[in-house]
């Protein structure tokens, strides 16, 4: 039981440019979750998803999309990084009425 | 949508001393209220949660009280240990379990 997996764990863009973050989870999970985290405003959510072939918008959509095809995955796309997209994301899934189980992290770094 | 506010952002205690972070939420409806502890460089990792329905719930040194009226709950750490030191947040949530809203954070600081 991995729980979260994200890859890759770090990465460095040039501004333009595009990426997919995966996620993955093997706990049959519902919910999954986007999250950036930035010195000083905590965990801001991007998207997020209640289950295959849904998906919301959080707080911070802009410049990012999401798909859900399987319970399983769950990938973030930057469509044209910026520098305003230097964060750590996090991608956290969780079963109905228990908290959320985070990935590792991705720390991306746009030039 | 939920908005949560924490308090303190900083929070240094004497090892053995207490700690107790504060936390405020705006949606009434909001019924579960977990509370995360991230280290450097790792990720968040859920310590404890409670309920709307329960006013108290403690796990060994960690405890977190709930007041739905005034919308404030609070995690309390007794015999505060130096591996405690780490970032802390609180989150609440709307829609369902599936959207929650974290606090900014707590970073506690044990001074052995």
């Amino acid at each position: 039981n991995a729980g979260v997996t994200q890859t890759p764990k770090f990465q460095v863009l040039k501004t333009g440019q595009s990426m997919t973050l995966q996620c993955a989870q093997d706990m049959n999970h519902e919910y999954m979750s986007w999250y950036r985290q930035d010195p000083g405003m905590g965990l801001r959510l991007i998207h997020y998803s209640v289950g295959a072939g849904i998906t919301d918008q959080g707080e911070v959509p802009n410049g990012y999309n999401v798909s859900r095809s399987t319970t399983e995955d769950f990938p973030l796309r930057l469509l044209s990084a910026a520098p305003s997209q230097t964060s750590v994301y996090f991608c956290a899934s969780t079963g109905q009425g228990d908290g959320y189980t985070f990935g590792s992290g991705t720390r991306l770094t746009v030039v | 949508g939920e908005n949560v506010e924490q308090h303190p952002s900083t929070l240094s205690v004497q090892e053995g001393d207490s700690a107790v972070i504060k936390c405020t939420y705006s949606d009434s409806a909001s019924n579960y209220f977990p509370w995360y502890k991230q280290e450097l460089g790792k990720r968040p990792q859920l310590i404890i949660d409670i309920r709307s329905n329960v006013g108290e719930k403690k796990d060994q040194r960690i405890a977190v009280t709930l007041n739905k009226t005034a919308k404030h709950f609070s995690l309390h750490i007794t015999e505060t240990q130096p591996e405690d030191s780490a970032v802390y947040f609180c989150a609440g949530t709307s829609g369902g379990y599936q959207k929650v809203t974290f606090g900014t954070g707590t970073k506690l600081q044990v001074i052995p």
